[in-house]
């Protein structure tokens, strides 16, 4: 039992170029979130899926796309990416388990891009 | 919408206790708390759900009051392993949506 994995760990990307940041959980849980941490504080929620098929936008979405592929894998595109988007990026899902649903975050990607 | 944390910091000596505070000026269904280490991942506390009840976590607890819109976090006895950054996440329904405070970064001293 993995929890939840996200690849790549680090990645460096040039202003402009693509990115798909992975995540995927082996849990069955229902929902999964997307958030972006910069430096020095909270964590920002940029898109969640409640469920497989369904996504929604958070706080932060703009200049991001995600992808619920199935119930395990969610996926955050970078189309064009800039400075700005530095960040180190957490996923996360969601036990639902009666009224009690904490959430369990991935190891993180820090990604730079220059 | 984004909840506030109180303190932004504090260091304590082992042994000492401290209270984190979380407030928010919209209607609250549920307040979770996290714990992050440095270069980690956060890692799940507790969640209190409207009603004002309080929770217990080993030598950590915590309460939410409904009507204040405020939680709060209670450390006691603390132990050098209660360093971190403690990070409210506020729920304004059952949507299992988050919205996370900026933190209060805890450091326990010997």
């Amino acid at each position: 039992n993995a929890g939840v994995t996200q690849t790549p760990k680090f990645q460096v990307l040039k202003t402009g170029q693509s990115m798909t940041l992975q995540c995927a959980q082996d849990m069955n849980h229902n929902s999964m979130y997307w958030y972006r941490q910069d430096p020095g504080m909270g964590l920002r929620l940029i898109y969640y899926s409640a469920s497989e098929g369904t996504t929604d936008k958070g706080e932060v979405p703009n200049g991001y796309n995600v992808s619920r592929l199935n119930k395990r894998e969610f996926s955050l595109r970078l189309e064009s990416a800039a400075p700005s988007q530095t960040s180190v990026y957490f996923c996360a899902s969601t036990l639902e388990r009666g009224l009690s649903h904490e959430q369990y975050f991935g190891p993180g990607t820090r990604l730079t891009v220059t | 919408q984004q909840p506030v944390q109180s303190p932004q910091a504090v260091i304590l000596r082992e042994g000492e206790d401290a209270v984190i505070n979380c407030s928010s000026s919209k209607a609250l269904y549920s307040v979770h708390w996290y714990r992050q280490k440095h270069g980690e991942a956060p890692v799940f506390l507790m969640i209190l759900l409207k009603g004002g009840e309080q929770k217990g976590h080993d030598k950590i607890s915590a309460s939410f009051n409904e009507k204040k819109q405020q939680s709060s976090l209670y450390l006691t006895a603390s132990q050098l392993s209660y360093s971190g950054t403690y990070f409210c996440g506020t729920e304004m329904d059952s949507s299992y949506k988050l919205i996370f405070g900026s933190g209060t970064r805890l450091l326990v001293r010997p």
